[in-house]
């Protein structure tokens, strides 16, 4: 069974760093891009950014780029999102999810989400 | 970036009633057009991909149908089961993006 399991819940103080994981079992992991999507309190989806476990080749939305970092480790199967300073603004549910096999371009299972929460 | 957006922002539906959300993009993108179906406190799940292919395990009175620009998602013969927000996502180009979402009362 494919499964992508994030880690817990996150409360961090602005200026403060964080990196969730997001790992994925009962596939290859290597053979699917891994994608990044945000979600603001009460609010629609956002794509950030998308990683190939196989090379690393990463692509990130021009909105988000500079403001977080992907990367993954394909020894254990998990890709990360982190940020190094973190802002209020960055409060969101973050999830990840699988692209399809070959060049699918869909996103087959997602992650159950990490929210993360930025408060002084 | 390609620029999705749905209509309506809102429905409120009945039991058994057929349901039709539309997405249209910004610029042509093909069929590289798939939706989702998010509950409250769920992760989105994939319901149609490319337009209009069905997905393993989802309902048959799921479809959709276009390409291009314009796109539509129909749920035939609604239950309760369906309350949720629906998104469009292109993938046609980078930045991929999603549409603002609609949300299903029943």
């Amino acid at each position: 069974e494919v499964q992508l399991v994030q880690s817990g819940a996150e409360v961090k103080k602005p200026g403060e760093s964080l990196k969730i994981s997001c790992k994925g079992s009962g596939y290859t992991f290597t053979n699917h891009w891994i994608g990044w999507v945000r979600q603001m309190p009460g609010k629609g989806l956002e794509w950030m950014a998308i990683i190939y476990p196989g090379d690393s080749d990463t692509r990130y939305n021009p909105s988000f780029e500079g403001q977080v970092t992907i990367s993954v480790d394909k020894s254990i199967s998990v890709a990360y999102l982190q940020w190094s300073s973190l802002k209020a603004s960055d409060t969101a549910m973050f999830y990840c999810a699988r692209r399809g096999a070959d060049s699918a371009n869909y996103y087959d299972y997602w992650g159950q989400g990490t929210l993360v929460t930025v408060s002084s | 970036e390609i620029v999705l957006t749905q209509s309506p922002d809102f429905q409120s539906v009945t039991p058994k009633e057929k349901v039709t959300i539309t997405c249209r993009a910004s610029q042509s993108i093909g069929s590289n057009l798939h939706w989702y179906q998010q509950k409250p406190d769920q992760s989105p799940k994939l319901v149609i991909k490319y337009a209009s292919l069905s997905i393993s395990g989802v309902p048959s009175r799921f479809s959709g149908s276009g390409s291009g620009t314009d796109f539509t998602l129909t749920i035939n013969s609604l239950e309760a089961e369906d309350a949720a927000v629906y998104y469009c996502h292109q993938s046609s180009s980078l930045p991929h993006t999603f549409g603002q979402g609609t949300k299903l009362e029943i």
